[in-house]
């Protein structure tokens, strides 16, 4: 069965500091793309990096990066130089690319970043 | 108007009430997705259009009835709810690719008295 699990309800981080949020999925399909995103307390969801199965190398959006352990099953977040705005909800998502248009959500990280 | 809309962001209903949630994108995406959040649960995928023809439906109670006349707009209609419907209702759209993000909407605070 495909799941997506994030063990940490909540973190906290000093402003300026990196921080790692923990994502391990769950799948036997061959392909599947692995998204993170962000819902600041206005509740929208918004998009913040990217990884495909079969790409070779860590994606990274700025100060986002996603360290892609494939035989680990694990696609963790990391945020460099944090800042008070990344107060918020952290979603790991997954999508099987075999056709099917489902995501797969975890319970989501609470991450606060304290001045 | 860019992005997905949600409208109204905020309802209040009773369990004999019948309301309706709407989604909007002028996107030209493909795909359209009701998701459900409640607190310290994942989200719950609900339903899931792709050229306005319903592809997945994940179990839903009937008292959620999705509608999409066509691919920039979605609804959905709800009618005679329970006080554990109360959740965070997010729409969102897909352009089509496979390694494409989903572009969500602000979601509508739904509160069943």
């Amino acid at each position: 069965a495909q799941k997506i699990t994030q063990t940490q309800p909540g973190m906290f981080v000093q402003e300026k500091e990196a921080v790692t949020l923990d994502c391990t999925y769950d799948t036997s399909d061959p392909s599947y793309g692995l998204f993170w995103y962000k819902q600041p307390s206005s509740g929208e969801m918004i998009f913040l990096i990217y990884q495909g199965s079969y790409d070779q190398q860590n994606a990274t959006e700025g100060r986002y990066s996603l360290n892609f352990q494939k035989a680990r099953k694990s696609a963790n977040l990391v945020i460099s130089a944090s800042q008070l705005g990344d107060s918020a909800m952290y979603f790991c998502a997954m999508r099987l690319t075999s056709g099917t248009y489902k995501y797969i959500f975890g319970t989501g990280t609470r991450l606060k970043v304290l001045a | 108007e860019t992005g997905v809309t949600q409208t109204p962001r905020h309802l209040v209903m009773g369990m004999t009430n019948k309301k309706s949630l709407k989604c909007e994108q002028h996107l030209g995406h493909n795909a359209m997705y009701w998701y459900k959040q409640s607190a310290k649960k994942p989200l719950e995928l609900m339903f899931v259009y792709n050229f306005k023809e319903q592809t997945e439906n994940n179990s839903v109670p009937s008292r959620f009835s999705p509608e999409c006349p066509n691919s920039s707009h979605l609804f959905l209609h709800l009618h005679t709810l329970q006080p554990e419907d109360s959740a965070l209702y997010l729409c969102a759209s897909l352009p089509g690719g496979s390694t494409d993000t989903q572009y969500f909407g602000p979601g509508t605070r739904l509160t069943v008295l």
